[in-house]
């Protein structure tokens, strides 16, 4: 069974400032990562993922992500935070690689609240 | 056009009713999930159906029945509900069985049992 752990559940940067957020996985094969943004009472956006290939992702509004395999790591940044990058992200990570057909699903990490500073 | 639409957005019911949540996509994906996010914002998976055959079915109350009329709908009847059955309720769509293709979520319902 897979995992996802996302530390800091609330990570504070000032506008301008390079956004880091933090995602490690834990899983017994190659795993498919994910990361969505929900802004509030919204729902979940798909930002990026990473299934096979390239290890750095690029997904929308100028986000991406690096796959490390030996660090299990999947970490979210962006160069530049927006005050319109305040939101809620989740990282999560697919089984589909186990081709267990028939039982696949997305396992979500806890979440990091972003609060932009002005 | 909203993608994945789920009716109502806001629920507000006493324990005991029998309430349901409908979700529509109009992605013409095959399959389809039922997420609970908790107060916590901790999601968990509850169902998922693929052209109308449920797939996956965690460890949910038996109060909890999902319904696929057809691939397009899957909704959520909760039978007796229960104070802790508070949450946002999510539905999601992906085009086939497995989240490689990243799933599209709805804009949840808000559940709260008084």
């Amino acid at each position: 069974a897979q995992s996802v752990t996302q530390l800091g559940s609330h990570v504070s940067v000032s506008e301008g400032a390079l956004v880091l957020l933090r995602c490690n996985y834990s899983s017994s094969v190659p795993p498919y990562l994910f990361w969505y943004v929900q802004y509030p009472n919204q729902g979940l956006q798909l930002l990026l993922k990473y299934t096979t290939g390239a290890t750095l992702v690029k997904g929308i509004n100028g986000f991406e992500a690096e796959f490390k395999k030996s660090e299990t790591s999947f970490h979210l940044t962006k160069p530049s935070a927006h005050m319109s990058d305040a939101a809620e992200y989740f990282c999560a990570v697919s089984d589909e690689g186990e081709s267990n057909f028939g039982n696949e699903k997305l396992t979500f990490g806890t979440g990091t609240r972003l609060t932009i500073i002005p | 056009d909203t993608a994945v639409s789920q009716t109502p957005k806001y629920l507000v019911t006493q324990m005991g009713n029998d309430k349901s949540i409908k979700c529509e996509q109009n992605l013409g994906h095959d399959t389809m999930y039922w997420y609970k996010q908790d107060s916590k914002k901790f999601l968990k998976i509850m169902f998922s159906y693929n052209n109308k055959e449920l797939i996956i079915n965690e460890t949910v109350p038996n109060r909890f029945s999902p319904k696929s009329p057809d691939k397009a709908h899957l909704n959520l009847h909760i039978n007796s509900l229960e104070l802790g059955d508070s949450a946002v309720y999510f539905c999601a769509s992906s085009q086939y069985l497995g989240g490689s293709y990243g799933y599209t979520f709805g804009s949840g319902t808000r559940l709260t049992v008084v």
